[in-house]
């Protein structure tokens, strides 16, 4: 099983700032990477796939680049919508397995 | 436009089974998988299991092997999934999930894009 590990834990950022967030996994998983929001009380939304491109109607802001085992994925101006939890997926290899998830709070 | 419409909380006992079930809409049913994901309090989101989309074979995560079924319903458009023999570390919320495909050829990609609303499933006794 790819053990997908992301850092930080939680990411204190003011309105405006950029946030980096890193996603590592155990072994390979080439572009199979994608990157999900989280609310509370609500389903994931697909942001990233094949580890940079945007999912359908999402904003420039958000990017992610990174291959094979090290990603990073980018807020450029956090929003204060964008406060949430943050989490990565390779979805190249069974079982598909998730990161254990960033929380981005407000500084 | 794409909904998956889950089932309402359940509260079982240990050594208890439940059934959730997914409703899907504004897609060809038949024509894509639907995965089940589970998020138990303080823990990342697991992978379940899938069910292909065209011809209904299934593929479980080794952790639930024996434990774990997924159907579905062609004509009601609707996923399963339950699970048997329940204990209190199985307390999570339990989303179904359908991929989308980008792209053709080499390029193309199949992720995982949208989500039901998700059913909390409280084991205790």
């Amino acid at each position: 099983e790819i053990v997908m590990t992301q850092s930080p834990a939680t990411l204190s950022v003011s309105p405006g700032e950029r946030a980096t967030l890193s996603c590592r996994a155990s072994q390979s998983v080439g572009s199979n990477l994608a990157w999900y929001q989280q609310k509370p009380g609500q389903a994931p939304r697909l942001l990233i796939y094949g580890a940079s491109t945007r999912a359908t109607g999402i904003p420039a802001r958000f990017s992610g680049s990174g291959s094979g085992t090290e990603f990073t994925f980018t807020i450029s101006s956090l929003q204060s919508e964008d406060f949430a939890v943050y989490f990565c997926h390779q979805y190249g290899n069974w079982p598909l397995t998730f990161g254990q998830g960033t929380k981005v709070v407000i500084k | 436009q794409v909904q998956l419409v889950q089932s309402g909380a359940e509260v079982k006992k240990p050594g208890a089974s439940v059934k959730v079930s997914c409703k899907a809409s504004g897609y060809t049913f038949n024509g894509y998988a639907i995965y089940w994901v589970r998020q138990a309090p303080g823990h990342r989101l697991e992978w379940m299991g899938w069910i292909n989309g065209a011809n209904g074979n299934t593929k479980y995560s080794e952790s639930f092997q024996g434990r774990l079924t997924i159907t579905r319903d062609l004509y009601a458009k609707t996923a399963y999934m339950e699970l048997s023999a329940l204990r209190s570390e199985d307390t999570a919320v339990y989303y179904c999930a359908k991929d989308q495909t980008y792209g053709s050829g080499n390029s193309r990609v199949v992720v995982i894009a949208h989500w039901g609303q998700g059913t909390l499933v409280s084991v205790s006794s």
